[in-house]
């Protein structure tokens, strides 16, 4: 198992929209709908966005979708808010009951 | 509400088994998948494993031979030991709750440990 690759960083004035990309291989993220993705403001803890590729649990704004395309998911994030500066870590399914994360990408708001 | 904490020494001794419990609180360990996931300085989330509330397991292949998980309904925690640690254990270890495939949820705050002599 290989870790996720995710940008370092990316960054976006409010208002605006940002796209983080997630790139694995065949044995997980294109081969399951099963990615999630979490934000986490250092200190608390993960919360989940996103699951299932593109589902928001309860709770989470519609500012917040997901897609994928072949081995690559992405999260956009629209509306830009200050509150949404934060790591942001990918993780998709990889079978057998076992799963891969992403090194995590850095939002800046500015 | 289910919230996580987990608890354990700060500090293992290099070649010594560390050793986490996590507590689950508002709710039961019962008829849930419970996670550790873990954060090396720098580096990005590991998934190390899970445990079943009938006792299955399922670990990272990279650590299985050292992992072992473990459950006690009764006290509604679970825990973690890694055998022989080095340097390289050390990371914020985090606790979950996993609903296979698709998600872990909660998760607890993150506990730090550093394996040094």
């Amino acid at each position: 198992q290989s870790a996720l690759t995710q940008p370092r960083s990316v960054s976006g004035s409010p208002g605006q929209s940002v796209t983080i990309s997630c790139t694995g291989t065949s044995s997980d993220i294109g081969g399951y709908n099963y990615v999630s993705w979490y934000q986490h403001h250092p200190g608390k803890a993960p919360k989940v966005m996103i699951y299932d590729v593109n589902k928001r649990p309860s709770g989470v704004p519609d500012r917040f979708s997901g897609s994928k395309s072949g081995n690559t998911a992405s999260l956009t994030i629209s509306g830009l808010q200050a509150a949404d500066e934060a790591d942001y870590y990918c993780c998709s399914y990889a079978g057998s009951y076992t799963w891969v994360f992403g090194a995590g990408t850095k939002l800046t708001v500015l | 509400q289910v919230q996580l904490q987990e608890s354990g020494p700060g500090l293992v001794k290099p070649s010594e088994t560390l050793s986490l419990t996590c507590i689950v609180s508002g709710g039961s360990t019962s008829s849930y998948y419970w996670t550790w996931i873990r954060q090396s300085p720098g580096k990005g989330l590991e998934w190390i494993g899970y445990i079943y509330y009938n006792g299955n397991t399922n670990y990272n292949p990279s650590l299985k031979s050292r992992v072992t998980m473990s459950i006690d309904m009764s006290k509604n925690q679970f825990s973690l030991n890694l055998r022989s640690v080095t340097a390289a254990d050390t990371a914020v270890y985090y606790c979950a709750r996993c609903k296979p495939p698709s998600w872990f949820d909660p998760w607890g705050q993150g506990t730090l440990v550093t394996v040094s002599s």
